[in-house]
């Protein structure tokens, strides 16, 4: 039973750039979450999807935010014209409906 | 009333020590408490997790006492370890966890040998 996978694990862009991350979750799992963590914070929810479904954004999901998982299965997070209040650890979680949430280890963005 | 808030915001305790970590909420519609903990570079990993139904629960050396009319929750760790040096959540969400998690700015613990 392999773990939620995030990659890239670090990405290095210049302000301006788009960037696109991708999240794996555990097989079988049906929800898919995420969250951005800044440091010292605790993670913060962005979105979720129960299959290809997107049920619920965050206000902190500006419109150059976009969440993807097209299939139900795998999730992109894709940032358009990226800020440097944009750094941060990006952070994927996938469960079952009622079950706990199972973190990977996370995209850190650094903006130039 | 989202908000959930944690203290202290770092603790230092001696090897075989009590470590115990605070966390308060507003939402009275939460119904789902876990605590993660989190080594640096990783995610946070599940510890332990409890529903309000029930006032105390415990794993091995860690237990979560939970007050409901006060609406507080602590984890303790109990004869606690270098090795449990490391950056604690607690966390808060609806419908048994099916929803969003709202997570406390965290506790960076250090266990002195």
């Amino acid at each position: 039973d392999t773990g939620v996978s995030q990659d890239p694990r670090h990405k290095i862009t210049k302000r301006g750039q788009n960037v696109t991350f991708r999240c794996d979750p555990i097989s079988e799992h049906n929800r898919l979450y995420w969250y951005r963590q800044t440091l010292g914070q605790g993670p913060e929810f962005l979105t979720y999807f129960q299959n290809e479904a997107q049920l619920e954004k965050s206000r902190l999901l500006s419109d150059r935010f976009s969440a993807e998982r097209p299939k139900g299965s795998f999730s992109t997070l894709e940032i358009q014209r990226t800020e440097q209040g944009d750094s941060a650890m990006y952070l994927c979680a996938s469960s079952l409906v009622n079950q706990p949430q199972h973190f990977g280890d996370g995209t850190r963005l650094s903006i130039l | 009333q989202q908000q959930v808030k944690q203290s202290p915001q770092s603790l230092i305790v001696q090897k075989g020590g009590i470590s115990i970590i605070n966390c308060a909420y507003e939402n009275t519609a939460f119904d789902y408490f876990p605590w993660y903990q989190q080594f640096p570079g990783k995610g946070p990993a599940l510890l332990i997790a409890i529903r309000p139904d029930v006032s105390e629960k415990k794993e091995g050396r860690f237990t979560i006492s939970f007050n409901k009319s006060a609406k507080q929750f602590s984890l303790h760790i109990m004869d606690s370890q270098p090795g449990d040096s490391a950056t604690y959540f607690c966390a808060a969400s609806m419908w048994a966890g099916a929803q969003k998690l709202v997570f406390g700015q965290g506790t960076r613990l250090t266990i002195n040998p």
